[in-house]
Order: structure tokens, then C-alpha cells, then sequence
């Protein structure tokens, strides 16, 4: 199986700020037929179910705000939120949809400071 | 709008069985492969099962195998979660998910099961 490790567990940040979100995998997740990454970003918000943010690790969602990025290549990839807003609180994982059984990293809680 | 609706969770006992459903609108549901995520109390997102969007493929979790059964029928736009065998660690939120391939691009709003004697 692959595991998904993400760091850290929870960070919090100024309003306007800067958030960074790691995830390493324990094995590559690209494709080379048609040279993709399969690994997507998710918001799940207090009381809410998760929401796609981020797929083939650099593609926003329709929808998603500019203010979210993904980058990365491989087994290392970054999601980036380049100003954090209030309505960012949430938690945020990334899935590998490579190869089954699918795998979630454990979290990041994102707190606002 | 693409929704799905998920129904049959409740309380159960150790060993019990239960049956959860999933109905998709806004979309043509038999286009996308289907899935099943659950949520324990307090824990991450812990992916169950996948199946195909003609059936004839399925994929589970090692922990589910052998006790959780996934099936379709695309007359009703719907998705079901046989689950048999059920112990106090299934407890979850699960949540019926869709997408054009392994992707999950969409998700219902979830319905618990709870397994406790």
C-alpha cells in the first residue's frame, strides 16, 4: 500500500499569511504514460465533508480560489495557501488515487493565530 | 448540481449487519466510478471501497474484505454498501463518493454508523 505522510499535524497562522502543507509518499504516485501525478488536496471543514481542492497535484478544482496551490512531483508534494483567510480554518489532506487501495495522509489542521 | 444523498446508518451490535445506501443526482452517476469513505470519530478520512461504473470491478481496504460488499444499480443512479460481520471499529461517518476515474471529486454529506453493544 501506499502511505501518505503529511507535516505538520496542525499549524496556525496569521490572517493574510502564509500556509505550507507537505506530503510525502512512500512511493511515486507519477504516471509515466501520460506524465501525471495522481495525488489531489482536500478541505474538510468543522461539520462538513470533504471538499476536492487540488488534483493531478497542481490543478485547482472548479471553483477553488487562486489563493490555494499545489505543487510537487513524485513522492514530495506542497499545498500552499499564499494568504491565509478566516474561512480557511479547516482540516486539509492528500490522497493518492494512483493505484488501490486508495490512501489518505493523516491531516493538517490549520488554526488561525 | 451533483449531490449525493446517503441513508441507512444507525446503531448496530457487534456482529450485526447493515445495509447503507447512496443516491446520485445532477449527473449521470453510471460515468463515474463509485465509492464508500468513512471518518471514525476524531480520526482522518479512511477510504473503503470502489467499484466500477458498469460493476464488473471492485476494490476494498483490507480491514473491510471478506465482511463489506459494494454493488450498484444504475436504473436508480445508486450505490450500496452491504456490511456484515461489523465490529465497534467500523463505527464512522461513511460517506458515499464519486469521480470519472480513482479521483473523488464528489462527496455526500455522510451517514454514521455506530456499532456498540
Amino acid at each position: 500500500d501506499i502511505v501518505l505522510t503529511q507535516s505538520p499535524d496542525s499549524l496556525a497562522v496569521s490572517l493574510g499569511e502564509r500556509a505550507t502543507i507537505n506530503c510525502e509518499s512512500s512511493r511515486s504516485v507519477l504516471a509515466s504514460s501520460n506524465n501525471e501525478n495522481f495525488l489531489g488536496w482536500y478541505q474538510q471543514k468543522p461539520g462538513q465533508s470533504p471538499k476536492l481542492l487540488i488534483h493531478s497535484a497542481h490543478t485547482r478544482a472548479s471553483g477553488v480560489p487562486d489563493r490555494f496551490s499545489g505543487s510537487g512531483s513524485g513522492t514530495q508534494f506542497t499545498l500552499t495557501i499564499s494568504t491565509l483567510q478566516a474561512e480557511d480554518v479547516a482540516v486539509y489532506y492528500c490522497q493518492q488515487y494512483y493505484a488501490e487501495p486508495l490512501t489518505f495522509g493523516g491531516g493538517t489542521k490549520v488554526e488561525i493565530k | 448540481e451533483v449531490q449525493l444523498v446517503e441513508s441507512g446508518g444507525t446503531l448496530v451490535q457487534p456482529g450485526g449487519s447493515l445495509r447503507l445506501s447512496c443516491v446520485a443526482s445532477g449527473f449521470t452517476s453510471s460515468s463515474h466510478w463509485m465509492n464508500w469513505v468513512r471518518q471514525a470519530p476524531g480520526k482522518g478520512l479512511e477510504w473503503v471501497a470502489i467499484i466500477k461504473q458498469d460493476g464488473s470491478e471492485q476494490h476494498y481496504v483490507d480491514s473491510v474484505k471478506g465482511r463489506f460488499t459494494i454493488s450498484r444499480d444504475n436504473t436508480k443512479n445508486s450505490v450500496y454498501l452491504q456490511m456484515n460481520s461489523l465490529r465497534v471499529e467500523d463505527t464512522a461517518v461513511y460517506y458515499c463518493a464519486s469521480g470519472a476515474g480513482f479521483l473523488i471529486e464528489y462527496w455526500g454529506q455522510g451517514t454514521q454508523v455506530t456499532v456498540s453493544s
